[in-house]
């Protein structure tokens, strides 16, 4: 069964602080895996795009990683703001057909405290 | 800032009435979709759209209805509301590549409670 499992379901950090949000997925055959943030009362927006071949990919303070052989994703915030107060989505991808089925992880609840 | 827009933001109604969620997109995509997200949840796919048209139902089973005449607009019906629809469902629009590869973009969704 194609699953995405993310951990730790919520999270408290001091800002200044640095975390780390995971996902492991099992989805196949696999196509690419998104990160989006969803903040309070707003749609999900994408962070970033992993396909196949890449390992890692920066976008600002947000880097995320993928290993592809052990199915699992990583996104790293760095000195983190208030602003990254968020639910981080991780959505994967597969090649099963023309459209690409998505499958919605259940999110990490990050919550930056002063 | 968002190009996809959801009214209304915010619905409380009886059990029994009919409603209709508004979806619309400035940006000229053919593929729409609407999700359900329950707190703590997965997003739910419901309906889609791959254009004019086209309405396929998602994964969730769902009593509600869309439809597709217009390239920019996606409403959903309800048309007999009950406490169990009471859920947040968000619009989303993409651009046409196939597997995922295009971000979905997502409205800011409709909060509705049924009472």
């Amino acid at each position: 069964k194609n699953q995405v499992e993310q951990s730790p379901q919520s999270l408290i950090i001091l800002e200044g602080k640095n975390c780390t949000l995971q996902c492991n997925y099992t989805v196949s055959p696999f196509s690419n895996l998104r990160w989006y943030k969803q903040d309070t009362g707003r749609g999900p927006v994408s962070l970033t795009i992993m396909t196949f071949s890449e390992n890692t990919k920066s976008n600002g303070r947000y880097t995320a990683t993928l290993d592809a052989d052990t199915k699992q994703s990583s996104l790293h915030i760095t000195a983190s703001q208030l602003s990254d107060s968020a639910s981080y989505i991780c959505v994967v991808s597969d090649r099963g057909s023309t459209l690409g089925r998505l499958y919605f992880g259940r999110g990490t609840q990050l919550t930056v405290w002063p | 800032e968002a190009d996809i827009y959801q009214t209304p933001r915010y619905l409380v109604i009886g059990t029994g009435k009919k409603i209709t969620l508004e979806c619309s997109q400035t940006m000229g995509h053919d593929k729409m979709y609407w999700y359900q997200q329950d707190p703590g949840m997965e997003l739910h796919l419901i309906h889609y759209s791959y254009g004019v048209n086209s309405t396929e139902k998602g994964d969730l089973s769902s009593e509600s209805t869309v439809s597709r005449i217009r390239t920019e607009h996606f409403p959903l019906t309800l048309e007999s509301a009950r406490p169990s629809h009471t859920s947040q469902y968000l619009c989303a629009s993409s651009e046409p590549q196939g597997a995922g590869n295009s971000p979905l973009h997502f409205g800011n969704g409709t909060r509705l409670t049924v009472t």
